[in-house]
């Protein structure tokens, strides 16, 4: 079981826009930045948010992230067949001392 | 650009150990905290370990503490993971990572596959 919770898939027609969310605590999300990583099929992870809302050069703007609290979610809008992919959120844990990951979610587009 | 290449990897019995190196170009690696993240076959992300740039501070996920080291070599651009008494839970890709604060992976490299059976 993960230290971040996600929904295992997430799905979503052509055009439209899909949330996926990522549930923490005190110790991860709560006092650090959340990260989102897109791992296409078959590839490594590409780091696609960084510090809740930041998007590294080259990612679309379609992509958004935002942080409350104790959760984060990625907004993906205008959605296109090459965003299925997996997502995961990441933060570190100072509890932990460690990193920790989400589950990941399985975005399908229909 | 920015390129990180593991290797090391193969099929090693359970209990034996194995090291897995990470080569970086592209950037001042000496810079840049350095992690290991592992991906079990059709399973999830799992973060392993971090090296601080000056290799001054190391931390470990759970499973592995006392089992695995990480270390560098600034000289020569490049991370390791040192991996004894290897189980079959160990079994999965392990990619390197470049983080330039902040549990920040920005650059990954290709993975190399650890399979651990007899």
């Amino acid at each position: 079981q993960s230290v971040l919770t996600q929904p295992p898939s997430a799905s979503g027609t052509p055009g439209q826009r899909v949330t996926i969310s990522c549930s923490g605590s005190n110790s991860n999300i709560g006092s650090n930045y959340v990260y989102w990583y897109q791992q296409l099929p078959g590839t490594a992870p590409k780091l696609l948010i960084y510090r809740n809302n930041q998007r590294p050069s080259g990612v679309p703007d379609r992509f958004s992230g935002s942080k409350s609290g104790t959760s984060a979610s990625l907004a993906i809008s205008g959605l296109r067949s090459e965003d299925e992919a997996e997502y995961y959120c990441a933060a570190w844990d100072d509890s932990l001392s460690g990193g920790v990951f989400g589950g990941g979610t399985k975005l399908t587009v229909l | 650009q920015v390129q990180l290449v593991e290797s090391g990897g193969g099929v090693v019995q359970p209990g034996r150990s194995l090291r897995l190196s990470c080569a970086a170009s592209g950037f001042t690696f000496s810079d840049y905290a350095m992690h290991w993240v592992r991906q079990a076959p059709g399973k999830g992300l799992e973060w392993v370990a971090v090296i601080w740039f000056d290799g001054s501070k190391r931390y470990y996920e759970d499973s592995v503490k006392g089992r695995f080291t990480i270390s560098r070599d600034n000289s020569k651009d490049t991370l390791y993971l040192h991996m004894n008494s290897l189980r079959a839970e160990d079994t999965a890709v392990y990619y390197c990572a470049g983080d330039p604060g902040g549990y920040h992976l920005d650059s990954w490299g290709q993975g190399t596959l650890v399979t651990v059976s007899s």
